[in-house]
Formats: C-alpha cells, structure tokens, sequence
C-alpha cells in the first residue's frame, strides 16, 4: 500500500482564491509527523508546514493551513489567497518515528495559480 | 548557518563514466537521505543514514550505486559505470529525529539544491 497518497496530479486556481492540495496516509506508527513541501520550477524543495501526530489543532503558517483530519488519516494543505507565486509543485510527506524515521513522499501536484 | 550543501550541481557524462555526487549536511543533523528525481518516477529514495550508518539501502537501483557515509560531515552518492537511464536530479536531504509530541517540530528535512546529472 502507498503510504502517501495524492489523488490530484495537476490543479489550477484564480488568483486571489483559496486552493486546496489532498493528501492520504496509512501508516500504524502512533508517533509520526506530516509536511508539505513546495517544489518550484527552479527546482528547490523548500519546506512549507508540519503537522504532528499528537498535535490537536491544525497546524498553520502564514497562508499555509494543514487540515488534519487523524481518523480519516488526511493532511490536506490549504493555501488561502494564492498567489501567481505559488505555481509549483507540492509534495506531501510522512515521516514515522517508530519504524526507522524512513521519510515517504507522495507523487505531487502540480499547482498553477491563473491571473 | 549554511544548509546541505551538493557538489557538483551539475555534471554531464558520457556512458561507462564513474560519477561521483557529493554532500555535505548540516552540522548536528544525525539523518542524511539521497532522492533521485526524475519526470517519470517522481521523487525516489535510494538510501539514508543515520549516525553515518545506511539504513534502508533499498531504492537503491543496482550495484552501479554505491553510498558512503564516512564521517557525519560527508556523504558520496557513487555511480559506476553510468548510463544515460541514470540521468535525474540527485538530492542530499539532512535531518534531526522526529519527536512529534514535542511543540517544536525537529523532523524536517532540509533539501540541497540538487546535482543534476546528464549520462549521454
């Protein structure tokens, strides 16, 4: 089984709207933590948010917001208010504690914010 | 403070070439990862280390690929002998352990810029 899934392979957005990114994950680790990074076409991964697995509340960075649904085991990333800049692709990721600290990334989803 | 550092960003081979990526993580990081990214395969792991020893050596490819971890400072990606199938972006990713009951997150992996290799 995958361990992260995201089922959007290319997305658009207005600019100015709100967008958001899904993303599933199956682990049975109880101790794991989840991030979203931002791939743009230069090529960088630059690190957007993380979430913990005992955190209670969604985590959130500027226009960044996880939505952390933990029954449902989803992580979806919501971007308020794009921005021509956020064109990029988005990676989610999975790190678990307990078996190894391995890091799983998902696919991706390209982005691309329309004027 | 200098991030994880990748030499040489670029390289350009011919086939049957030994090619040799290097990396330097961040000081104090105890976790160094190599990706391979490519349009069709996406974002791989080939191997990690922690404490300079290899972990998961699973994703990587054949014995072409050889990773070495000789001290906590340098980690080398080795390619021998190459083949244009070979050509992708290389990433070194460093890290701390996750603690994720702690408030302050400590898992994130911090990416190099990437050395694009072209095997022709």
């Amino acid at each position: 089984a995958q361990k992260i899934t995201q089922t959007q392979p290319g997305m658009f957005v207005q600019e100015k709207e709100a967008v958001t990114l899904d993303c599933t994950y199956d682990t049975s680790d109880p101790s794991y933590g989840l991030f979203w990074y931002k791939q743009p076409s230069s090529g960088e991964m630059i690190f957007l948010i993380y979430q913990g697995s005992y955190d209670q509340q969604n985590a959130t960075e500027g226009r960044y917001s996880l939505n952390f649904q933990k029954a449902r085991k989803s992580a979806n990333l919501v971007i308020s208010a794009s921005q021509l800049g956020d064109s990029a692709m988005y990676f989610c990721a999975m790190r678990e504690r307990v078996f190894g600290n391995q890091f799983y990334f998902g696919t991706g989803t390209s982005l691309t914010v329309i004027p | 403070d200098a991030g994880v550092i990748q030499s040489p960003r670029h390289e350009v081979t011919e086939m049957g070439q030994e090619v040799t990526l290097r990396c330097k993580p961040i000081s104090g990081h105890d976790y160094l990862f190599w990706y391979r990214q490519t349009m069709m395969r996406g974002l791989e792991l080939l191997i990690y280390f922690n404490n300079n020893v290899p972990i998961d050596d699973s994703g990587m490819p054949e014995d072409r690929f050889s990773a070495k971890m000789p001290n906590a400072s340098f980690s080398t990606l080795k390619i021998q002998p190459s083949e244009p199938r070979d050509s992708a972006v290389y990433f070194c990713a460093s890290s701390l352990a996750l603690f994720p009951w702690r408030e302050t997150n400590t898992g994130e992996l911090f990416f190099g810029e990437g050395s694009r290799l072209t095997v022709l």
